[in-house]
């Protein structure tokens, strides 16, 4: 199972661009990188997932080199309602899901 | 759709109480997931159900049962609860093996004095 490495927190300020960087060394050929969101007292919320190079959606862009040994969401504009953790998982060809204690991003006004 | 439901949302046990925790979801899945999240940590598997009729071990299946009770419910049981497992546990349910993203239900918050 690929294990991940990704910063214990970070600040932001409202409206600035967020960038959190996952590394997973030992990823898998059929592996995919998954970033889930989580608010404190709620389940993890799926936000985006890839494969290689780079993937957008309305929420995120995620950004994966080519050796694919890591990984870079990125929060566009961030506001004060994304302050979460954020959690990247890569997806092991079987079912036992890894989360890590992932990035806590506190974004301030 | 509802999504993943689970019940109850908070429950306090005493030390060698037994429960269940209930969770169901309606669309259509066919793998689900009990994880185990403790204060400022990241989630831990406990148990998962690959499909109807199917379960096995996660990372942290000791005090721990689950039977999958038909595609739609998942039910986790703790025999007899110890204060080690207080927690949130959060249920999920993703539609098929392979790379497709999982629904997490709201949480179970359990105390155990």
């Amino acid at each position: 199972l690929a294990k991940t490495t990704q910063p214990i927190s970070m600040d932001s300020y409202e409206g600035q661009e967020v960038n959190i960087t996952c590394s997973h060394n030992n990823i898998a050929t059929n592996d995919y990188i998954t970033w889930y969101q989580q608010f404190p007292s709620q389940g993890p919320r799926f936000i985006i997932q890839g494969y290689k190079t780079k993937v957008t959606n309305e929420v995120a862009s995620l950004f994966i080199p080519a050796d694919r040994k890591s990984s870079t969401l990125s929060l566009p504009r961030v506001s004060l309602s994304d302050t979460a953790v954020y959690y990247c998982l890569v997806n092991p060809a079987g079912f036992k899901t890894i989360f890590g204690a992932g990035t806590r991003l506190f974004v301030k006004a | 759709n509802a999504g993943v439901t689970q019940t109850p949302k908070f429950q306090v046990l005493k030390t060698g109480q037994s429960m269940t925790l209930q969770c169901a979801q309606d669309m259509n899945h066919n793998s689900m997931y009990w994880y185990r999240q403790d204060p400022g940590m990241g989630l831990r598997l406990i148990y998962y159900s690959a499909s109807e009729g199917t379960t096995d071990k996660g990372e942290v299946p000791n005090g721990y049962n689950v039977s999958r009770l038909n595609k739609r419910e998942f039910s986790l049981r703790l025999e007899s609860a110890a204060p080690s497992q207080t927690s949130v546990y959060f249920c999920a349910s993703h539609r098929a093996f392979g790379q497709e993203t999982q629904y997490f239900g709201p949480g179970t918050r359990l105390l155990v004095l």
